[in-house]
């Protein structure tokens, strides 16, 4: 009963490749995450999405690019991938009714490795 | 500018003894505070979070929080941990009209012991 997918779930890729992580929900939620947690480190918001048409820049946006090609959709991109992307990269949702705390709900997570 | 910090980086305990996770925030305005839980090779899933009202928070699997609004503090408690409790705890926090953005503290590892 995943609500929130993330794929994939394991890559492995070199230095310099463009590469793609995508997240899809089942949850009809209108807002749309992408983190990344490093060891030591807890986690970083990337990009957020609060609708189709909103993409917003988080803390450590730079070397990453989003497109929400749905309300449903969101990918993240890393289009020259290097070896301190290497990390756990989280999507996560949230809706606008659930306010005031609008909690968020989180996928299983994608581990990318950059050789 | 809000930021969150959890004091412990890794907790070791024995099963059924008591366990605290300490976090302390700092922020300029009213904040919302959130405890996460990661088990090993999952996602983060919400144990508790507290919003207004009572300042002892109930969760899921026997775990409760406490606000201390002059302490900025929101430390998470069992009375008695298990085996299955073994996960990071992720303290989290936003701010009252942040539209949820939540900042995170860098987590604290709970190993419980047989």
């Amino acid at each position: 009963d995943a609500d929130v997918t993330q794929t994939p779930r394991n890559r492995i890729t070199k230095t310099g490749k463009r590469i793609m992580l995508e997240c899809s929900q089942t949850k009809g939620h209108d807002r749309m995450y992408w983190y990344r947690q490093d060891p030591g480190l807890g986690l970083r918001l990337i990009y957020y999405s609060f609708d189709v048409k909103d993409i917003n820049k988080g803390e450590i946006s730079d070397g990453y690019s989003v497109s929400r090609q749905a309300q449903a959709k969101f990918s993240l991109s890393l289009e020259s991938a290097i070896p301190n992307q290497t990390a756990l990269y989280f999507c996560a949702t949230s809706d606008r009714r659930g306010y005031p705390s609008y909690e968020q709900y989180f996928g299983p997570g994608t581990r990318l490795t950059v050789t | 500018a809000q930021s969150v910090t959890q004091l412990d980086s890794q907790v070791p305990v024995f099963e059924e003894a008591p366990v605290e996770l300490r976090c302390n925030y700092s922020s300029s305005v009213s904040v919302y505070l959130f405890w996460y839980v990661q088990y090993p090779n999952q996602g983060l899933q919400l144990l508790l979070k507290y919003l207004s009202g009572s300042t002892l928070v109930k969760g899921i699997n026997g775990f409760e929080a406490e606000f201390n609004k002059s302490q900025t503090s929101f430390h998470l408690r069992k009375p008695s941990v298990h085996i299955s409790d073994t996960a990071e705890y992720f303290c989290a926090v936003s701010e009252r009209g942040s539209q949820g953005n939540l900042i995170f503290g860098k987590g604290t590892k709970l190993s419980v012991k047989p």
